[in-house]
């Protein structure tokens, strides 16, 4: 079955630099890569997702790559901001996508 | 409340108990979802049912028992559970075959098995 790995584990940063967080995957059939944020005490919530026909999607700060080749992807946030602070899942689907595989999640930590 | 919903939002149950979480989808989704998140480890897959029949079974022991009813509810009966099996129990909902394939989650159930 699938693998995913997230790293790291937790990120601090000052508010204004740039985030990034690193996935690695071992199915090659994956062709779907959603990015979850839970903020404290929340549910998870999709913020940003790329398939495997596009290498880069971005929506205003936030960004995902992928690279077939390598298996990984990356979620990418400039401009941070204190509301960013949450904990971000990746995740791997192939084409059934009722199977999601998520990473141990990203703890970010923006401090103002 | 719209969306996903589900209860009770806390529960503290004996190793002997027999309880059940229920949770209900407001979205008219055709695919349900029970996760478990621990700290510090991966949301774990459960069980899906798509269309009402259950298409994933994750290795699930038996004390855990999933009911899908119709489609826009879906139980998870527990019974004789262990302490390690406290964690946050999470339901999810998406429209199968349907972009953006986004999973709904719910607000959780955060068990606690004594």
């Amino acid at each position: 079955g699938e693998n995913v790995e997230q790293h790291p584990s937790t990120l601090s940063v000052q508010e204004g630099d740039s985030a990034v967080i690193k996935c690695t995957y071992s199915d090659s059939a994956s062709n779907y890569f959603p990015w979850y944020k839970q903020e404290l005490g929340k549910r998870p919530q999709l913020i940003i997702d790329i398939r495997s026909n596009v290498g880069e999607k971005k929506d205003q700060r936030i960004a995902v790559t992928l690279n077939k080749t390598a298996k990984h992807f990356s979620l990418h946030i400039t401009e941070t901001q204190p509301e960013d602070s949450a904990v971000y899942f990746c995740a791997a689907s192939n084409n059934n996508f009722n199977k999601f595989y998520f990473g141990s999640g990203t703890k970010l930590n923006v401090k103002p | 409340e719209t969306g996903v919903t589900q209860t009770p939002r806390h529960l503290v149950m004996g190793m002997t108990n027999k309880k059940s979480l229920k949770c209900e989808q407001h979205l008219g989704h055709n695919a349900m979802y029970w996760y478990k998140q621990s700290a510090k480890k991966p949301l774990e897959l459960m069980f899906v049912y798509s269309l009402e029949e259950r298409v994933e079974n994750n290795s699930v022991p038996s004390r855990f028992s999933p009911e899908c009813p119709n489609s826009s509810h879906l139980f998870l009966h527990l019974h004789t559970l262990q302490p390690e099996d406290s964690a946050l129990y999470l339901c999810a909902s998406s429209q199968e075959g349907s972009l953006p394939y986004e999973q709904y989650f719910g607000p959780g159930t955060r068990l606690t098995v004594t």
